[in-house]
């Protein structure tokens, strides 16, 4: 256990629902990020919060939302997804140094 | 059919073997650096870290060695296990201290022989 967790661990989606995964960290840290990770490309940033304020968006896809309540919780909002989304979803937080990644959500749309 | 994904690079050692893993890395003002561990259908599980003015860190089982003069970090196991195979990534980090983001690299593939 790193002390971050994602929740749902597996999703199926359609390209018209909406739904929303989630990140907890119980680590005191003030960073948190959002991750895509596919079969065809590397490790990719896309949100980036800092004291519960964005602070990096990289151009991704406004059908991606993200929201940060707290520094503790921290939420990705999905609606009108493409196949081509279908990935695994990282959350991580950072506190000094150290990143530590949850175990991730594995989202498949249809 | 043929698969189309990302093309890792693959190392495979016989267990009991020690395996070494290289990542090259772009930036000369990369301040800190981080291997991690990623299992199939798992997150990135942290392993070892080490900060630009070390140049070797061990912990068990693995060290970590940076040569800053050609931008190069390697990642040593001792007496590889089966539980050893999985992907390892490295991860520099672009200055700015704590506010900055991490940098991947794409990922080496280790598979263990028995």
């Amino acid at each position: 256990e790193t002390g971050v967790t994602q929740t749902p661990r597996h999703l199926v989606m359609g390209m018209t629902n909406k739904k929303s995964l989630k990140c907890e960290q119980h680590l005191g840290h003030n960073a948190m990020y959002w991750y895509k990770q596919s079969a065809k490309k590397p490790l990719e940033l896309m949100f980036v919060y800092s004291l519960e304020e964005r602070v990096e968006n990289n151009s991704v896809p406004s059908r991606f939302s993200p929201e940060c309540p707290n520094s503790s919780h921290l939420f990705l909002h999905l609606h009108t997804l493409q196949p081509e989304d279908s990935a695994l979803y990282l959350c991580a937080s950072r506190g000094s140094d150290t990143q530590y990644f949850g175990p991730g959500t594995r989202l498949t749309v249809l | 059919g043929e698969s189309v994904g990302l093309h890792l690079p693959t190392l495979s050692v016989q267990e009991g073997d020690n395996s070494i893993i290289n990542c090259a890395y772009s930036n000369s003002a990369s301040d800190y650096f981080i291997w991690y561990k990623q299992e199939s259908g798992k997150g990135p599980q942290f392993i070892i870290d080490i900060r630009s003015n070390m140049d070797k860190r061990q912990g068990q089982r693995v060290t970590v060695l940076l040569n800053k003069t050609v931008k190069h970090l390697s990642l040593q196991i001792a007496a590889t296990q089966p539980g050893d195979s999985a992907v390892y990534f490295c991860a520099e980090n672009r200055g700015g201290g704590s506010q900055g983001n991490l940098i991947f690299g794409k990922g080496t593939k280790l598979s263990v022989k028995p």
